[in-house]
């Protein structure tokens, strides 16, 4: 497959808890993008970050990548019941693709 | 609020009748995307507007088109829908292509019967 590759698929943690989701993706990128999708809802943009950036924060999200190992992870801090939702990696490769990876599902319990 | 609306949220259609989705933006954005999404897949891009600029994604099925009379809106056209085309078309806008963040609608589900 050409998608990233997200883990784990599905992720249960109890609210204020710290969540950690990762994407390994195949081929050099310019960029990468996580997305929040709530169920039957669209997509919600939440960081991008550069291939010459390591670390990117945001609220309390906190964003690496590892260029070396094509990989990069999300960390959500102190989890909110309302965090609960479907979590994409997103890349843009240096051959002029965009592609979605397979995505983590979180349950955070109240 | 600015935003992406797409109509209508929830589509039924006959299997080989020809069906139209529609997105409209408020954004002023150049350029317009359609995905498709099965479920619990990740969204899969079918094609891009930069634009007028039409980019059709290498495996996107011929039965997909596409038109984007002005700035504001795109349409996805489905000209003989199979049952294998039931999924979720989500439309989404960005600046400009590549290193921006796309702003995603709520989506039309489809339904083939």
């Amino acid at each position: 497959s050409q998608q990233g590759e997200e883990d784990p698929q599905a992720l249960s943690i109890q609210e204020g808890e710290n969540a950690t989701m990762n994407c390994s993706y195949k081929t050099s990128i310019n960029n990468l993008q996580w997305y929040r999708q709530n169920s039957g809802r669209g997509l919600v943009h939440l960081i991008l970050i550069r291939s010459n950036e390591r670390e990117k924060h945001s609220g309390r999200l906190r964003v690496t990548l590892d260029t070396s190992k094509k990989s990069s992870s999300l960390l959500i801090t102190a989890s909110r019941a309302a965090d609960t939702a479907s979590y994409f990696c997103a890349t843009d490769n240096t051959g002029n693709q965009f592609y979605f990876g397979t995505g983590t599902s979180l349950t955070v319990i109240p | 609020d600015a935003m992406v609306i797409q109509n209508p949220r929830y589509q039924v259609t006959q299997f080989g009748k020809p069906v139209t989705l529609s997105c409209s933006q408020t954004l002023n954005h150049n350029v317009m995307y359609w995905y498709q999404q099965k479920s619990s897949q990740a969204p899969k891009l079918l094609f891009h507007y930069y634009d007028k600029d039409f980019n059709n994604e290498a495996d996107t099925p011929d039965n997909f088109q596409s038109r984007r009379p002005n700035t504001s809106f795109c349409f996805l056209d489905i000209r003989s829908p199979g049952l294998g085309d039931a999924a979720m078309y989500l439309c989404a806008t960005s600046r400009d292509y590549r290193a921006e963040p796309q702003h995603f609608g709520d989506g039309t589900r489809l339904s083939i019967l």
